[in-house]
């Protein structure tokens, strides 16, 4: 079974840590994205790859960067957690021409006291 | 923003109705998309329609197009309590940006 999995489901951080969301997909696709969803905002795209090493800003990229040194790996990292961080973050992936649409993980809730 | 609108945002039905959903966008798009998302959990892709195809099928999905309004609505057909999720429409407007996606629809199965 094809699948997208996150490192977390659940996560606790402090305020000032960096923290490190965790990606990986067993499909060989080349597209790998970063969204989080909060309640009444939808999903909102921080991030997102094409290729290995390539990455683009999404709509809400302050304080988040990221890294694909593997194409099937693409981490978010959280420089100085804040609270206004707190929400689920959404992994997905697709091949180049998005047939088939996106294949999501099952989500990182991430808390940040 | 270019993010699509699901209507309504919420939906109550009893258990062997249909569930009709909405969404609005705004500019021409390549292809619409329909998810899924069981609570706490990630999306899964229900059906892909492209800019020029009006109505497609899947089991008891069916989801059509207005490409003149910029709008499509997805329907379940005889619902079950296991349908009880939130559906997203998602929105390809060109072949190298990424989906944007809706606020979504929170549908409840009553049984």
């Amino acid at each position: 079974d094809v699948k997208v999995t996150q490192s977390s489901r659940y996560l606790v951080k402090r305020t000032g840590e960096k923290v490190f969301l965790e990606c990986v997909q067993d499909m060989d696709h080349e597209n790998m994205f970063w969204y989080r969803q909060d309640p009444g905002l939808g999903l909102r795209l921080i991030y997102f790859s094409y290729d290995v090493k390539m990455k683009e800003k999404g709509d809400i990229p302050e304080g988040y960067s990221v890294s694909r040194e593997k194409k099937e790996r693409f981490s978010l990292i959280l420089e100085s957690a804040s609270t206004n961080q707190t929400s689920m973050y959404l992994c997905a992936s697709s091949l180049r021409d998005r047939r088939g649409g996106y294949t999501f993980g099952s989500g990182t809730r991430l808390t940040v006291v | 923003s270019q993010q699509g609108e699901e209507d309504p945002q919420a939906l109550s039905i009893q258990e062997g109705e249909n569930a009709t959903m909405n969404c609005s966008y705004k500019t021409s798009i390549n292809n619409l998309q329909w998810y899924r998302q069981n609570s706490g959990r990630g999306l899964v892709h229900l059906i892909l329609i492209r800019s020029n195809e009006r109505e497609k099928h899947s089991g008891r999905l069916r989801v059509t197009l207005d490409t003149s309004k910029k709008s499509s609505s997805l329907l379940i057909t005889a619902s079950r309590a296991a349908d009880t999720a939130s559906y997203f429409c998602a929105t390809d407007y060109s072949g190298n940006t990424p989906l944007v996606f809706g606020k979504g629809t929170r549908l409840s199965v009553i049984a």
